[in-house]
C-alpha cells in the first residue's frame, strides 16, 4: 500500500538558517508528489508538486524539493527561513490508478518553528 | 484567484445530532473531495465525488456519512448522527480533473462534538 513518511515531527530553526524537511514514500510506480503547508487556522496550501521530468522542482515562497527515486524521497528545502514560514508542512502522494480518482495520501506532517 | 470556500469555519454540536458541512468548490472543477484531520493526526481521505456520484470512499466513510452536490455550486458532507470521535477538521478539496491535477483545499471546518 502507498504510504508517506515524514520522520521529523517537530523542527526548530533560526531565522535565516537553511531548512530541509524529509519525506519518504512507498509507491509501486512513478509517484505524483506534493508538499502542502498549513499555517495556523488556515487550510492546506500547495507549495510545489512533482509529476515528471526535472527532479528539482521550484515552488512558491522560495521553497524547492528534489525527487530522488533511488532513495524514495522528496525532501523540501529552503536556503533561508523567514519567521513567516512557521507552519506545519505535509508531504503527500497521489494514488493513481486507471479510471479512478486521485486521492491524496498524506504524511503525518512536520511542525516548523522559527526562532528569531 | 479562485478558491474553495467552506462554511462554517467552526461547528459545535451535541453527540447524536446531524451536521452538514458545506463547501463551494472552484467553479470549473469536476472532482470533489472530503478529507479530515483529527487533532494531532495526519490528514485522511474520506471520499471523492465525480459526475454526481461517489468515486471512492475510505473505511472511515461509513453509513453515517453522505455527500451531495445539491446544485451546481455546493458540495456537502452530512454526518447523520455525530459521535465524539467525529471531532476533527474537515477539509473540502476540488480539482479540475484526474492525473496531473492539483487539489485545491478550503480552509476547513472545525467540528466539535460534545
Amino acid at each position: 500500500a502507498q504510504s508517506v513518511t515524514q520522520p521529523d515531527i517537530h523542527i526548530t530553526v533560526s531565522e535565516g538558517a537553511s531548512l530541509e524537511l524529509r519525506c519518504n514514500y512507498s509507491y509501486g510506480a512513478t509517484p505524483y508528489l506534493f508538499w502542502y503547508v498549513q499555517s495556523p487556522g488556515q487550510g492546506l496550501q500547495l507549495l510545489l508538486k512533482y509529476f515528471s521530468g526535472d527532479t528539482l522542482v521550484q515552488g512558491i515562497k522560495g521553497f524547492e524539493a528534489e525527487f530522488k527515486r533511488s532513495q524514495s524521497s522528496f525532501n523540501l528545502r529552503k536556503p533561508s527561513v523567514h519567521w513567516s514560514d512557521a507552519a506545519e508542512y505535509f508531504c503527500a502522494v497521489v494514488k493513481v490508478y486507471g479510471g479512478a480518482t486521485n486521492k491524496l495520501i498524506f504524511g503525518t506532517g512536520t511542525l516548523l518553528a522559527v526562532q528569531p | 484567484e479562485p478558491e474553495v470556500t467552506q462554511t462554517p469555519s467552526h461547528q459545535v454540536t451535541q453527540m447524536g445530532q446531524e451536521v452538514i458541512l458545506r463547501c463551494v468548490p472552484i467553479s470549473n472543477h469536476l472532482y470533489f473531495y472530503w478529507y479530515r484531520q483529527i487533532l494531532g493526526q495526519k490528514v485522511e481521505f474520506l471520499v471523492s465525488f465525480y459526475n454526481n456520484e461517489i468515486s471512492e470512499k475510505s473505511e472511515i466513510f461509513d453509513d453515517q456519512f453522505s455527500v451531495e452536490r445539491p446544485d451546481g455550486s455546493n458540495f456537502t458532507l452530512k454526518i447523520r448522527s455525530t459521535k465524539l470521535e467525529d471531532s476533527a477538521m474537515y477539509f473540502c478539496a476540488s480539482s479540475p480533473g484526474e492525473g496531473k491535477n492539483i487539489q485545491y483545499f478550503g480552509a476547513g471546518t472545525r467540528l466539535s462534538v460534545l
